[in-house]
């Protein structure tokens, strides 16, 4: 079984100042890893994912993703957020099951920017 | 705009009512999947389709039935409403899961 575990559920943060939004998840097999975001009555948008490869993966509006195997973590990371950037963003891993792909998402977390 | 359409956006239900949740993908994608949405637990899938013609249970398939009507459609129905299943409901859809998700815009059920 694979689990995904957002450690915050609230990051308020001033305009301009770095975020970083803290992913874990377990798994016994190799996996994806996928950070979405969620503006207010909007569904999902996919904001970066982690297949293979380089850990650094970098997405839309600036976003970026460190995987780190060793920590099982995927914290997800903007230099420098905008009032935009308010959202609630999502973590997910999935893994190959009999054919198909299920991906498990986190709680959430609500990224509120101060101006 | 290609993407995944869902219908209707809005739905308020008396206890013990049934409905069907629409969706539908125009980009071929060959898996489809529901999800519910709550306060402070994420996302929760309910069942999805690898593929034209197969369902499979998720998570929470309690009180639910789909139907994977051809590739680009797949409903999520309700036979008897409950209080509890007041949510907000996601349709997705994928090519590959290692792809990433496309998501539809949601369905705001409150049953009362």
């Amino acid at each position: 079984a694979q689990s995904v575990t957002q450690l915050d559920s609230q990051v308020p943060v001033f305009e301009e100042a770095p975020v970083e939004l803290r992913c874990n998840y377990s798994s016994s097999v190799s996996v994806y890893l996928f950070w979405y975001v969620q503006y207010p009555n909007q569904g999902l948008q996919l904001l970066l994912k982690y297949l293979s490869g380089s850990t650094l993966v970098k997405g839309i509006n600036g976003f970026e993703a460190e995987f780190n195997k060793s920590q099982t973590s995927f914290h997800l990371r903007k230099p420098s957020v905008h009032i935009s950037d308010t959202a609630e963003y999502f973590c997910a891993v999935s893994h190959a099951s009999g054919g198909s792909y299920i991906p498990t998402f986190g709680r959430g977390t609500s990224l509120i920017v101060h101006p | 705009n290609a993407g995944v359409t869902q219908t209707p956006k809005f739905q308020v239900l008396k206890t013990g009512q049934s409905m069907t949740l629409q969706c539908a993908q125009d980009m071929n994608h060959n898996s489809m999947y529901w999800y519910r949405q709550d306060p402070g637990m994420g996302l929760r899938l309910i069942y999805y389709s690898a593929s034209e013609g197969t369902t499979d249970k998720g998570e929470v398939p309690n009180g639910y039935n789909v139907s994977r009507l051809n590739k680009r459609e797949f409903s999520l129905r309700l036979e008897s409403a409950a209080p509890s299943q007041t949510s907000v409901y996601f349709c997705a859809s994928s090519e590959r899961g290692d792809y990433g998700y496309t998501f539809g815009s949601g369905t705001r059920l409150t049953v009362v």
